[in-house]
C-alpha cells in the first residue's frame, strides 16, 4: 500500500518570504500522481498544484513550484513570495494510474503560518 | 451548482443514532469519492462510486458505514448507530471519469458524536 509522510506539522513563514514544505512517499508503481492541496479552515480542500511522475520537468503554478525526485520519493512544495493568504493546512497526496485506483493517499498535513 | 455541495455543514449526532450525510457532486461528473478526516488528520478513503456503481468501498470501517449513489449523481452516506470515533469530517469529492483530471471537493460535513 502506498503510503504519504509530511514530517513536517507546523511551518511558518514571513510575507513575501519563501517557505518550502516537505514531503515523501512511498509506493512500488511506476506511474503515479502528486499532488499538494491547500486546506483553509473553510475546510474545503483547493488544489495547488500536481505533478505526473512519468513527467521529468518539475511543476510550477505562479508562486507555486515542486521539487519532485522520483529516484528519492520526494515531493516538496516552495512557496515564494508568501502572503497572508497562503496561511492554512497544506496536504501532500498521492493517487495511482493504474485504472480503477482513483482514490487519493493523503499524509497528515502541515500547517502553515504566514507572519506579517 | 457550481461545486461539489454537501449537508449538512454540521451534526450533533447521540451516541446510538443513525445519520445520513448527502453529496450533490459537480453536474457531469462521474466519479464521486466520500472522506473521512479526523480532527489533525489527512483526508482518508472510504468509498468510490462510477456513476452509480460502487467500485471501492475497501475503506468503510465497519458495516455501519453504507454509502450510495442510486441513480448516479447526488451520494449518501450513512453511518448506524454512531460511535464517539465516528466523530470527524465528512469530505465529499467529484471528478469526470478520465484519470488525469482533477477532484474538486466540498466543504465536508463535521459529525459530533455526544
Amino acid at each position: 500500500a502506498q503510503t504519504v509522510t509530511q514530517s513536517q506539522p507546523e511551518m511558518s513563514v514571513q510575507e513575501a518570504e519563501t517557505v518550502t514544505l516537505s514531503c515523501t512517499y512511498d509506493t512500488s508503481e511506476s506511474d503515479y500522481y502528486l499532488f499538494w492541496y491547500k486546506q483553509p479552515p473553510s475546510r474545503q480542500m483547493i488544489l495547488v498544484i500536481r505533478q505526473e511522475a512519468y513527467k521529468q520537468q518539475n511543476a510550477t503554478e505562479n508562486r507555486f513550484s515542486v521539487n519532485f525526485q522520483k529516484a528519492a520519493k520526494s515531493f516538496s512544495l516552495k512557496i515564494s513570495d508568501s502572503q497572508l493568504g497562503d496561511a492554512a493546512m497544506y496536504f501532500c497526496a498521492y493517487r495511482s494510474a493504474q485504472g480503477g485506483s482513483e482514490k487519493l493517499v493523503f499524509g497528515k498535513g502541515t500547517k502553515l503560518t504566514v507572519n506579517p | 451548482g457550481a461545486g461539489v455541495s454537501q449537508s449538512p455543514r454540521y451534526k450533533v449526532a447521540k451516541r446510538g443514532q443513525d445519520v445520513a450525510l448527502r453529496c450533490d457532486p459537480i453536474s457531469g461528473h462521474v466519479s464521486l469519492f466520500w472522506y473521512q478526516q479526523a480532527l489533525g488528520q489527512g483526508p482518508e478513503f472510504l468509498t468510490y462510486f462510477q456513476n452509480e456503481a460502487q467500485l471501492d468501498k475497501s475503506g468503510l470501517p465497519s458495516d455501519r458505514f453504507f454509502a450510495e449513489r442510486p441513480e448516479g449523481s447526488v451520494s449518501t452516506l450513512k453511518i448506524q448507530r454512531t460511535q464517539q470515533e465516528d466523530s470527524a469530517v465528512y469530505l465529499c469529492a467529484s471528478s469526470l471519469a478520465e484519470m488525469n483530471t482533477e477532484a474538486f471537493f466540498g466543504q465536508g460535513t463535521r459529525l459530533t458524536v455526544v
